[in-house]
């Protein structure tokens, strides 16, 4: 079946730019995930869905980052006045269960690369 | 949170095991230690997860000390399309907490 999607793939914008990220977790899955990867280092959390509740929103680095999930499903990750330090690859990640360490899997998409000149 | 320690990188021939280990010496009793690997270009994939004991999967076998302050993943055969970052994870409620994991090259 299909997997996590995200788009665009890349984005370039202006320092100063809102931009809008997409991600469509697999049908059905309850938990959905951001983080954010600089180049050569792993991803770092951002925030966690459980359906469309945030339940943690304690790595987003800023107030210009927002996120949101409104139906339960698709998500999008707002980041407002865009800085070159948001240069990153931003992935999305669904699990089919509530959070769990003994049995959570999850399902990561492609990421968006976003470059900010 | 607990940390875990990996190698910077590793280098296996095509065909041959791959040990890949990890440190976790502040592991709690409720951890669970997870890996995931991220080949270039994608998002990363699940690979293995145990508590206690070792386990195996279709992709690779995960043994876990009995101290449990250190785990090693196994690939069996390595291939050129296991060449990935593998990323070693102490897994509680949420997120995941990745480190710079390891970067595995295959060489034919």
């Amino acid at each position: 079946g299909a997997g996590v999607s995200q788009s665009p793939r890349y984005k370039v914008a202006k320092r100063g730019q809102d931009v809008a990220l997409r991600c469509d977790p697999i049908s059905g899955h309850v938990s959905l995930f951001w983080y954010q990867q600089a180049l050569g280092q792993g991803p770092e959390f951002l925030t966690y869905f459980q359906n469309e509740a945030q339940l943690d929103k304690s790595g987003l680095p800023s107030d210009r980052f927002f996120a949101e999930r409104p139906e339960g499903s698709v998500s999008t990750l707002k980041i407002q006045r865009t800085q070159q330090e948001d240069s990153a690859v931003y992935l999305c990640a669904s699990s089919s269960t509530v959070s769990s360490p003994s049995t959570d899997t999850q399902y990561f998409g492609p990421g968006t690369r976003l470059t900010v000149l | 949170d607990a940390k875990t320690t990996q190698p910077n990188s590793m280098e296996s021939n095509e065909e041959e095991p791959v040990h890949l280990p990890c440190n976790h010496s502040t592991i709690s009793g409720t951890d669970y230690i997870h890996w995931y690997r991220q080949l270039p270009s994608q998002g990363p994939e699940y690979v293995i997860h145990g508590l206690t004991s070792n386990v195996n999967n279709r992709m690779a076998s995960l043994a876990i000390a009995e101290d449990r302050k250190s785990s090693t993943l196994i690939l069996h055969r390595a291939t050129l399309r296991d060449a990935a970052v593998y990323y070693c994870i102490l897994r509680g409620w949420g997120k995941l907490q990745f480190g710079a994991g390891t970067q595995v090259v295959v060489t034919p």
